[in-house]
């Protein structure tokens, strides 16, 4: 089946403008994760969701950073006034619902570059 | 805060070696510890997950075990082969169902 999908492959944006990043997860996948991954900073978390709620957001870097989830589905990574230390590869991961395999899979990630 | 450090960070081995790669973690309050394959540009591909309450996971040439009381794990690989080339990474899960991942361990395996 299909796995987890991200969109677009590769964004490029000038400092100081805003960016969407589109997850689309394993479908019956209850729960979706967004990681960061900076070369020297190895994987972090940014944010956890179950369903639509995000019980979790105490990754986020700064309050320029922010996400999404509707329908219990597609969820949105939002980073407004971008900046050069925000070049990275985002990944998103999904899993199913609790009482089920505990392991996350993960999509091919976003990278992005903030010139 | 959770720690996740892996030793070494890259190898170099002659195909049909085994190898062992090593994991630890500072705060035994796991639920569970996963063993990542991230080949380049790629994302993740989950490879073996072991609960906090297990003490080993086989699948195929690789066996990972976890001591959670010492915080540790390893990822053996038997008979390596050239397609086993890629970086390992160790996450454990915490509160919160968040994954905190290790720096990685880069394989190369020499044909």
């Amino acid at each position: 089946g299909a796995g987890v999908s991200q969109s677009p492959s590769n964004k490029v944006t000038e400092k100081g403008k805003d960016v969407e990043l589109r997850c689309d997860p394993i479908s019956g996948h209850t729960a979706l994760y967004w990681y960061r991954q900076s070369l020297g900073q190895g994987l972090e978390f940014l944010i956890y969701f179950q369903g639509n709620s995000a019980p979790d957001k105490s990754g986020l870097p700064s309050d320029r950073f922010s996400a999404e989830r509707t329908g219990g589905s597609v969820s949105t990574l939002t980073i407004q006034r971008t900046q050069q230390e925000d070049s990275a590869v985002y990944l998103c991961a999904s899993s199913p619902p609790p009482g089920m395999t505990d392991t996350q899979y993960f999509g091919p990630g976003t990278r992005l570059t903030v010139l | 805060k959770q720690e996740v450090t892996q030793i070494p960070a890259a190898l170099s081995v002659p195909e049909g070696e085994n190898l062992v790669l090593n994991c630890s973690f500072t705060d035994s309050a796991i639920y569970n510890l996963q063993w990542f394959r991230q080949d380049p540009g790629k994302g993740l591909t989950s490879l073996l997950l072991i609960q906090s309450s297990q003490r080993e996971q086989t699948s195929g040439r690789l066996n990972a075990s976890l001591d959670k009381s010492s915080g540790r794990s390893t990822l053996y690989i038997a008979a390596s082969q050239p397609g086993d080339s890629a970086t390992y990474l160790c996450a454990v899960e915490t509160s919160g169902s968040r994954l905190t991942f290790g720096e990685g361990t880069q394989l190369t395996v020499n044909p």
